[in-house]
């Protein structure tokens, strides 16, 4: 089945310390997207791609980074620099739209991040 | 920058009744997307049901219908027979017909009452 994946589900992390959130989409879709989610916040938009070897900042890019090497893949790393990591991270994909389709955003399942 | 607001944060409502959660969103633009999606516990963000804004008839997607008000800016979801199934945090969002940003209010909380 065509979908998002990301991995780890869970994720603990010492301070100071880098961590790559992996995401992979098999729906041939050409943005991909990295939103945070905080309590009574919503969504926040990290970073997003619109196509390979290309992205832009966000909202809250500040102490992330991404790469687009592969147009299925899109990781990001929570850099030491980010001060106040733990959240939940979510990715997500879309399609251009088009007459046949909305260009909605099919999300992956999430990844908790702790920082201890 | 667009900016979409919800301002119920949390809800509730009686099995089998029906509800409507709020959305109202600033543009300048005439074509655009709008969309619900519903975030349960297991926290898989889900689409709920989509409306392209040149449309005028509101969509429909089984029990769930919208109230696309253009001119007023305003994007409301009526659910219908409410189950507890649908307990969940719902995001209103929007997206420009041209480029891939989104934009989501920061959701309402909706509780089923058994």
């Amino acid at each position: 089945d065509g979908g998002i994946t990301q991995s780890p589900k869970y994720l603990f992390r010492k301070e100071g310390q880098n961590v790559t959130l992996s995401c992979e989409q098999n729906l041939n879709h050409d943005a991909m997207y990295w939103y945070r989610q905080d309590p009574g916040q919503g969504l926040r938009l990290i970073y997003y791609s619109q196509i390979v070897n290309d992205f832009q900042k966000g909202d809250i890019a500040e102490g992330y980074s991404v790469s687009r090497e592969k147009k299925e893949s899109f990781p990001l790393t929570v850099t030491s620099a980010q001060k106040n990591p733990t959240a939940f991270y979510l990715c997500a994909s879309s399609p251009m739209t088009t007459s046949a389709n909305t260009g909605e955003l099919f999300f992956g399942e999430g990844s908790r991040l702790t920082v201890l | 920058a667009q900016t979409v607001t919800q301002s119920q944060p949390e809800m509730s409502v009686q099995e089998a009744e029906t509800v409507t959660l709020s959305c109202t969103y600033d543009t300048s633009e005439s074509d655009y997307y709008l969309f619900w999606y519903k975030q349960p516990p297991s926290r898989q963000m889900i689409l709920v049901i989509r409306q392209e804004a040149y449309k005028q008839q509101n969509a429909t997607e089984n029990r769930f219908s919208v109230n696309f008000q253009k001119a007023a800016k305003s994007f409301s979801l009526k659910i219908s027979d409410s189950q507890l199934g649908d307990a969940a945090m719902y995001f209103c969002a929007y997206r420009r017909n041209t480029g891939n940003q989104f934009y989501f209010g920061t959701g309402t909380s909706l509780t089923v009452i058994p």
